[in-house]
């Protein structure tokens, strides 16, 4: 079993709808929760870090992480073409960043 | 001025051929990484350095050897390509050891193929 999971999609949203994106974890010892951004032909961007349990909001983008379920969480709002991206949730454990697979994420104008 | 370089950008050699892949970076960070993707986006980490000391090494065949000459540079050297080899090969630094709060700097990846 991989320590993150993650759905690989492909996801594809007309634009200006919703967008979730999940991730399950296995260590209860993760402490930061992160989600990546990735653009064909690019390297990954980090797009919002939370510590531990809770929400955090940027702009359109929303992270939640549950770590009693051992959920992560990332929602887009009123979403863009420009949005298109793979996204990579990740977990910190001790030195190292655990990434999930990535969801490719398709915004349809 | 970009952050993470990375070069080359391509690779496309031979199966049993060594190749090198450099990196630099200039945000003064004590840390960097270098993380492999493979087809399905998996990215795994490979190596770490803090302030040119070995301090992350995955099961990584030791057909890989990364060197540090300075704080701001690793480069990646591979012995004998193998066809599974093929993957885009990033470059990461952080400002922190242990990349706690997650804030990696990614160069714009290596893509290497193994003919």
């Amino acid at each position: 079993q991989k320590e993150v999971e993650q759905d690989p999609g492909p996801l594809s949203v007309p634009e200006g709808a919703i967008v979730s994106l999940n991730c399950t974890y296995s260590n209860s010892a993760f402490q930061y929760f992160m989600w990546y951004r990735q653009y064909s032909r690019k390297g990954p961007e980090l797009l919002m870090y939370t510590y531990s349990s809770g929400n955090k909001e940027d702009g359109r983008f929303t992270a939640q992480v549950d770590k009693s379920s051992k959920y992560i969480s990332l929602f887009i709002r009123d979403s863009q073409p420009s949005d298109s991206a793979t996204y990579l949730c990740a977990a910190n454990s001790a030195s190292k960043i655990i990434f999930g697979s990535g969801t490719r994420l398709s915004i349809r104008p | 001025d970009t952050a993470v370089s990375q070069t080359p950008k391509y690779l496309v050699t031979q199966m049993g051929n060594d190749k090198s892949i450099k990196c630099e970076q200039n945000l003064g960070h004590d840390t960097m990484y270098w993380y492999k993707q493979d087809s399905k986006k998996f990215l795994k980490i490979m190596f770490s350095y803090n302030n040119k000391e070995l301090i992350i090494n995955e099961t990584v065949p030791n057909r890989f050897s990364p060197k540090s000459p300075d704080k701001a540079h690793l480069n990646l050297h591979i012995n004998s390509l193998e066809l599974g080899d093929s993957a885009v090969y990033f470059c990461a630094s952080s400002q922190d050891r242990e990349g706690s709060t997650g804030e990696l700097f990614f160069g714009e990846g290596s893509r290497l193929t193994v003919l």
